[in-house]
């Protein structure tokens, strides 16, 4: 069965440090997104991507976030320079081309921001 | 979205049927009903989705009531596998970002 893979699976970073984290959306997906999930917290929206840009992005993801899909199979966050408070895991997410498909979780990236 | 409220958390004994709760009294007629899990800090699993009808699948049933105020999960047999964090969500067709609530601990106990 299809699924979407994420890498790495651990990073741990030191504050300032730009890192990126990678996805590899399930193949025929059109529709990506990435969500944090703080220790203890909720999961939360940062931003949705679909045809080349971003469509919808939350007030969470502000210029030290960025996105990019640089070939036809991966899907990147990049946190510029990295907080302490940025420390969570980050799901990442798929779906098909139909408004009424389903979401597809990653399994996550849990980075520690030190 | 349609804000949606559940129990913080539930037991259920395990081989019984768990049944989960969730209101959304605001729900519109475009609206559907998720439901997610998501066992320890592993990805959100999706179980199933509804608009109207009730519907069911391998993993679960999905009870919606007439008014589509309220919906119930139902897990037929819980295993001590389905403890997590259960979901429900309603999301509108359009932007489909998924907006999480705190959920309900659902604790399978033997």
């Amino acid at each position: 069965e299809p699924e979407v893979t994420q890498t790495p699976s651990h990073q741990v970073t030191q504050m300032g440090q730009e890192v990126i984290l990678r996805c590899v959306p399930i193949s025929n997906h059109l529709y990506f997104y990435w969500y944090r999930q703080i220790l203890g917290q909720k999961v939360e929206f940062l931003v949705s991507f679909y045809n080349n840009e971003i469509s919808e992005k939350s007030e969470i993801f502000d210029d030290q976030f960025s996105v990019e899909r640089p070939d036809g199979s991966n899907f990147t966050l990049k946190i510029r320079s990295t907080k302490l408070e940025d420390s969570a895991m980050y799901f990442c997410a798929s779906r098909d081309r139909g408004q009424r498909e389903t979401q597809y979780f990653g399994p996550g990236t849990r980075l520690l921001v030190l | 979205d349609a804000k949606t409220t559940q129990p913080p958390s539930m037991d259920c004994a395990e081989g019984r049927a768990a049944n989960l709760p969730c209101n959304h009294s605001t729900i519109s007629g475009n609206e559907y009903v998720y439901w997610y899990r998501q066992i320890h800090s592993q990805g959100p699993q999706y179980i199933i989705h509804g608009l109207k009808n009730n519907e069911t699948n391998e993993m679960a049933s999905l009870i919606i009531t007439e008014d589509r105020k309220s919906s119930t999960l139902i897990l037929p047999h819980a295993t001590l596998r389905d403890t997590a964090v259960y979901y429900c969500i309603v999301r509108v067709e359009k932007g489909g970002k998924l907006i999480f609530g705190q959920g309900t601990e659902l604790s399978v106990k033997p």
